[in-house]
């Protein structure tokens, strides 16, 4: 599995923006960087995928570096329901596969 | 439902006891996984199900777990002769084929069944 790795934990102010940094520096050209949170006692959720291009949606934004071994993911305006574990994956386009979810970033959202 | 489905959700037995946990997927999702999450770490790969292909049975801890999928719909996790280091929650997650409507086969996951032994 191509690896990825994240701080384990980062602060971040409500209502100030939060740049989560993910580091995959063996990436493939045919895999998608995604990002899932997992909120307090809750299963994980997906919040954002993406390929070369930079992405937005409603709940956030993914910058992808241009050389694809790093990419951002940005909250523009953290609020407490923001506090969770946010881990980076690294997934094959081709199929389905075992996903390997490492121990992600805890951020703290200081009210 | 809408969202994917597990039970119990809180599950308390003896040490040596069987248990049995259920999923039920996202209707017509074709991908099944089943993963751990002990207290305060991050989740642990068990089994994975694609269609009718052999499952993908690496991340099994030992041969007291198994798991099957019946008509490629509900699974079942079981664990046999249950030991304290297996509490945790057990998660389970179902996706799309990649490619489906343009989607890249992103997991839906359940609530979780925690599972204590005592």
């Amino acid at each position: 599995d191509a690896k990825t790795t994240q701080p384990n934990s980062m602060e971040s102010n409500e209502e100030e923006p939060v740049h989560l940094p993910c580091n995959h520096s063996t990436i493939s050209g045919t895999d998608y960087i995604h990002w899932y949170r997992q909120l307090p006692s809750q299963g994980p959720e997906y919040v954002i995928h993406g390929l070369t291009s930079n992405v937005n949606n409603r709940m956030a934004s993914l910058a992808i570096a241009e050389d694809r071994k790093s990419s951002t993911l940005i909250l523009h305006r953290a609020t407490l329901r923001d506090a969770a574990v946010y881990y980076c994956i690294l997934k094959f386009w081709g199929g389905n596969e075992k996903l390997t979810f490492g121990t992600g970033t805890r951020l703290t959202i200081i009210p | 439902g809408a969202g994917v489905s597990q039970s119990p959700s809180n599950k308390v037995t003896e040490k040596g006891k069987d248990v049995e946990l259920r999923c039920d997927p996202i209707s017509g999702h074709t991908a099944l996984y089943w993963y751990r999450q002990s207290l305060g770490q991050g989740l642990e790969f068990l089994i994975y199900f694609q269609g009718n292909s052999a499952p993908d049975k690496s991340g099994l801890p030992s041969d007291r777990f198994s798991a099957e999928r019946t008509g490629g719909s509900v699974s079942t996790l079981t664990i046999q002769r249950t030991q304290q280091e297996d509490s945790a929650v057990y998660l389970c997650a179902s996706s799309e084929r990649p490619g489906t409507s343009g989607r890249t086969g992103e997991l839906f996951f359940g609530e979780g069944s925690r599972l204590t032994v005592l």
